[in-house]
């Protein structure tokens, strides 16, 4: 069974388009995450939350718009995509704020073209 | 402001040959410390983690890492690799007062000769 999914695995778009990555982990965590991963593998948070409470909110624009339906659930939209946009989105989940650890899905390949 | 340094890009061991990965960070505290691996087209995986007590921390597949804080450092040892160790190392430091957010190195990327 896997832990933390994400869909779609892979995301092409052209500039402009409106897109949404969805998260899901089925191991009763109640803090979930998204993370960036550029091309030079630096991996930067941009959102958390806790029982469906945002609770990080770095600095991203304001084109992506995170939504928790749930505790299980975590998505993320983004609008009027932009080359710089394109990058590996990682969902994470954890007990707890992170000290044990987190479990990461296995990330979306977005290419703004 | 806290920080993770991995000084080394990329690193090359033969297969059976001993590994060490460098983390260095700064915090005024001792941070929750965690080494994670990236398979190529996977997300990350934990390794291993130290939070207090024994300075010499096992984690999985063989991996030990030894917090060192006169140091600083965070390095992760294998005593011998195999070819599917290689991937892609994160160290990652967690403060332990606030907002619990993960700072990670920039990662340090392992090939391994057959």
């Amino acid at each position: 069974d896997t832990a933390v999914s994400q869909t779609p695995k892979y995301l092409v778009t052209q500039m402009g388009n409106d897109k949404s990555i969805k998260c899901e982990q089925n191991l009763g965590h109640d803090t979930m995450y998204w993370y960036k991963q550029d091309s030079k593998k630096f991996l930067k948070i941009m959102f958390s939350y806790n029982n469906k409470e945002l609770i990080i909110n770095e600095t991203v624009p304001n084109r992506f718009s995170p939504k928790s339906p749930d505790k299980a659930h975590l998505n993320l939209h983004i609008n009027s995509l932009e080359l710089g946009d394109s990058a590996v989105y990682f969902c994470a989940s954890s007990s707890g704020q992170g000290d044990y650890g987190y479990t990461f899905g296995s990330g979306t390949r977005l290419t703004v073209v | 402001a806290q920080s993770v340094t991995q000084p080394d890009i990329h690193i090359t061991v033969s297969e059976g040959a001993s590994l060490e990965l460098r983390c260095n960070y700064s915090y005024g505290a001792t941070p929750y410390l965690f080494w994670y691996v990236q398979s190529p087209g996977q997300g990350l995986q934990l390794l291993l983690k130290y939070f207090s007590g024994d300075t010499l921390v096992q984690g999985i597949k063989g991996f030990e890492a030894e917090f060192k804080r006169s140091q600083s450092s965070f390095n992760l040892r294998k005593p011998s690799v195999h070819w599917s160790d290689a991937a892609e190392y994160f160290c990652a430091v967690v403060p332990t007062s606030g907002t619990y957010k993960y700072i990670f190195g920039t990662g340090t990327r392992l090939k391994v000769l057959a």
